[in-house]
């Protein structure tokens, strides 16, 4: 089965709101990282986050290793923002070799 | 400031034909090197890492090869393309020095199989 679950699948906002996206591992895990993938598909790494809480902007993650999950809170959400979000784990198993992607949070943000 | 540059930008090649795809990091010493992939609509999938040159570990089989002749360099091959190598390639790099890192990521190569 699939070791990252990325929720919700999408996720429609009006601009101002705010909106959380979750990511949850099957494994253990070393690290983890939030990505902005851009329509053309480049990634843009939004969070590098292997524990605890970090913001930028108004955008904050919060990664709970030990309980196998992290968080992305978007606050006061504008159109710029749209676009899909992923998230992706270093497993223990892979001694920082790889990374594991999720399926990605799609975000619509209209006006 | 690293720089990654990844080559061509997007190719369209017939099924059975070779195909060869560049990735080159400026900026850096002794990366770690990762090629990944994308079907459209689908989930990145690492291929491929390499930790030093000449030394390439195999993540994901799809009939493809990787090499890297130079310490900032990362090649993507195969002799013979098949219709499902379709989709989006990206190189990717990090620094390890004992602790996990942070990867960064290329502007990606789109490839169509026709």
């Amino acid at each position: 089965g699939q070791q990252v679950q990325q929720s919700p699948t999408s996720l429609v906002l009006q601009e101002g709101e705010n909106a959380e996206l979750q990511c949850n591992f099957s494994t253990s895990l070393n690290s983890m990282q939030w990505f902005y993938q851009r329509p053309g598909g480049s990634l843009i790494s939004v969070f590098y986050n292997p524990s605890g809480t970090k913001q930028s902007g108004r955008l904050t993650s919060t990664t709970v290793i030990k309980e196998r999950r992290s968080s992305l809170h978007i606050s006061s959400s504008q159109i710029t923002d749209s676009g899909t979000y992923l998230c992706a784990m270093e497993p223990s198993y892979q001694g920082g070799r790889a990374l594991i992607f999720g399926t990605g949070t799609t975000v619509s943000v209209s006006p | 400031a690293q720089t990654i540059h990844q080559w061509p930008v997007a190719e369209i090649k017939a099924v059975g034909s070779p195909l060869s795809l560049g990735c080159t990091i400026k900026g850096k010493s002794s990366p770690n090197l990762y090629w990944y992939w994308q079907a459209t609509g689908g989930t990145l999938q690492q291929l491929f890492y390499s930790i030093t040159v000449g030394q390439v570990e195999s993540v994901v089989q799809l009939n493809l090869s990787a090499s890297r002749p130079k310490d900032d360099q990362f090649i993507l091959s195969t002799e013979k393309l098949l219709l499902s190598h379709s989709g989006f390639y990206l190189c990717a790099w990090s620094l390890w020095g004992g602790v996990y890192a942070e990867q960064f990521f290329g502007p990606g190569t789109r490839l169509t199989v026709l």
